[in-house]
């Protein structure tokens, strides 16, 4: 069962521009969302969180919004950067339980210069 | 402190033998992770351990796949008589036991002729 959804497979944006991912989650048990950044032949690398206690995380140039009632997440990117393009990848889990951490499938963001 | 370490980076098996993945965890971290990316998917989770026991492991197939974390040495993911569709990208991550995030090895690539 797909708990958590990245419905765009990828996204092209201008350098400069702004970038926005967007994640739909299923379980209302999840408490706490993450975003992981995966480069090719490389492993994830962890980006910005948020827990549900919060509608907004800001870090640098990343922020990730949370909409609770609509179970949706995104991640802004300001501005973007040709250094950003990479696979993003959202997870979901409870706040104190890890191995509930579940991912969607991925948006492959495309910055061009 | 050295990031997780997954061994081997790429790994070529012919149908039917076994395969063996893996994890050195970051120092002070005693949970471990692994997930399974199939090409153009996202990250599956399979099971999460901690030291000499099997938290959850509702990921991981039935049959053929075994995952154990010993009290020392890496965590070892093993999968027998293997076949093609368990040709992917194998991830490890660990976390300490309060940690938000989960921090990824670079993955060990397996192929099955």
């Amino acid at each position: 069962d797909q708990q958590v959804k990245q419905n765009s497979p990828s996204l092209s944006v201008q350098e400069g521009r702004i970038s926005i991912l967007n994640c739909d989650y299923t379980n209302s048990m999840f408490d706490y969302f993450l975003w992981y950044k995966k480069y090719p032949a490389e492993g994830p690398t962890f980006l910005i969180s948020i827990s549900s206690i919060k509608d907004k995380n800001e870090d640098g140039r990343f922020t990730v919004f949370l909409n609770k009632s609509a179970k949706h997440l995104s991640l802004h990117i300001v501005p973007s950067q040709p250094g950003d393009s990479a696979v993003y990848f959202c997870a979901a889990r409870g706040l104190y339980n890890n191995n509930d951490m579940r991912f969607g499938a991925g948006t492959r963001l495309t910055v061009k210069p | 402190n050295a990031g997780v370490m997954q061994n081997p980076r790429h790994l070529v098996r012919r149908r039917g033998q076994e395969a063996r993945l893996r994890c050195s965890p970051m120092k002070g971290h005693s949970h471990v992770y692994w997930y399974r990316q199939l090409p153009e998917e996202g990250l599956k989770f399979m099971v999460y351990l901690q030291k000499e026991n099997i938290i959850d492991e509702s990921g991981m197939p039935k049959e053929r796949f075994s995952a154990e974390f010993p009290k020392e040495g890496p965590s070892i993911l093993r999968i027998q008589q293997v076949v093609r569709g368990d040709s992917a990208a194998y991830f490890c991550a660990s976390s300490p036991v309060d940690s938000g995030e989960a921090f990824f090895g670079q993955g060990t690539r397996l192929t099955v002729v």
